[in-house]
């Protein structure tokens, strides 16, 4: 019962932005979007997360459309150490609770 | 500062056995959820903890169980353990239940049942 949809891998070349797609149909008006990676089986690392607007930190950029059905997190200069499956989640809510409700994600491998 | 910490490691149980895992959360927070992760899928919520009270359930089914120390740690008990319960599982902490706050997720326990 995903809330979100991704690609299930993506290229990228070594210093150029990454761009990460995920659509988010269903979300409802007070639900987050937060990205997440997971290195080899390493516990996920938390990215970035948003509701309406855009956001920056020192990792990466999430951009939000207006309508909030879909984002794209962006990795303006990629490493080889980002090389990961990147997840998009939309937070559930299940009788006051909330809770991360993760796909299968996109696997992006940065090519030197 | 000590980021999540699970123990044990790895683990090796026969089908029908119990396991006991244990998470200790980043210093103060207070809400720890567990997750199950199979091989080549995301991770899957099981339970989510928020001052010693379970705040969140999971599509587990009652052999799974865990419960929240007074100091915040957490354990998350399997009973009759079945082939697919082999993951990996992980533990996340963050500073409350409140949705803007991010969690932090321990290195997991990897779980084989044979």
């Amino acid at each position: 019962d995903a809330k979100t949809t991704q690609p299930p891998s993506m290229d990228c070349a070594e210093g150029r932005a990454a761009n990460l797609p995920c659509n988010h149909s269903t979300i409802s008006g007070n639900e987050y979007v937060y990205w997440y990676r997971q290195i080899h089986s390493q516990g996920p690392q938390y990215i970035i997360h948003g509701l309406k607007n855009n956001e920056t930190n020192e990792m990466a950029s999430l951009i939000i459309t207006e309508d909030r059905k879909s984002s794209t997190l962006i990795l303006p200069h990629a490493t080889l150490r980002d090389t990961a499956v990147y997840y998009c989640i939309v937070e559930g809510t299940t009788s006051g609770t909330y809770k991360y409700i993760f796909g299968t994600g996109t696997r992006l491998k940065v090519l030197a | 500062d000590a980021g999540v910490t699970q123990s044990p490691t790895h683990l090796i149980k026969t089908r029908g056995q119990q396991v006991t895992l244990r998470c200790s959360p980043i210093s103060g927070h207070k809400s720890v959820s567990w997750y199950q992760q199979v091989l080549g899928q995301g991770p899957q919520f099981i339970f989510q903890y928020y001052e010693k009270e379970e705040r969140g359930r999971g599509n587990f089914p009652d052999r799974f169980s865990a419960r929240q120390f007074p100091n915040y740690s957490s354990e998350l008990n399997v009973n009759a353990l079945l082939l697919g319960d082999s993951a990996l599982y992980l533990c996340a902490s963050s500073l409350a239940q409140r949705r803007t706050h991010e969690q932090y997720f321990g290195p997991g326990t990897r779980l084989t049942v044979t």
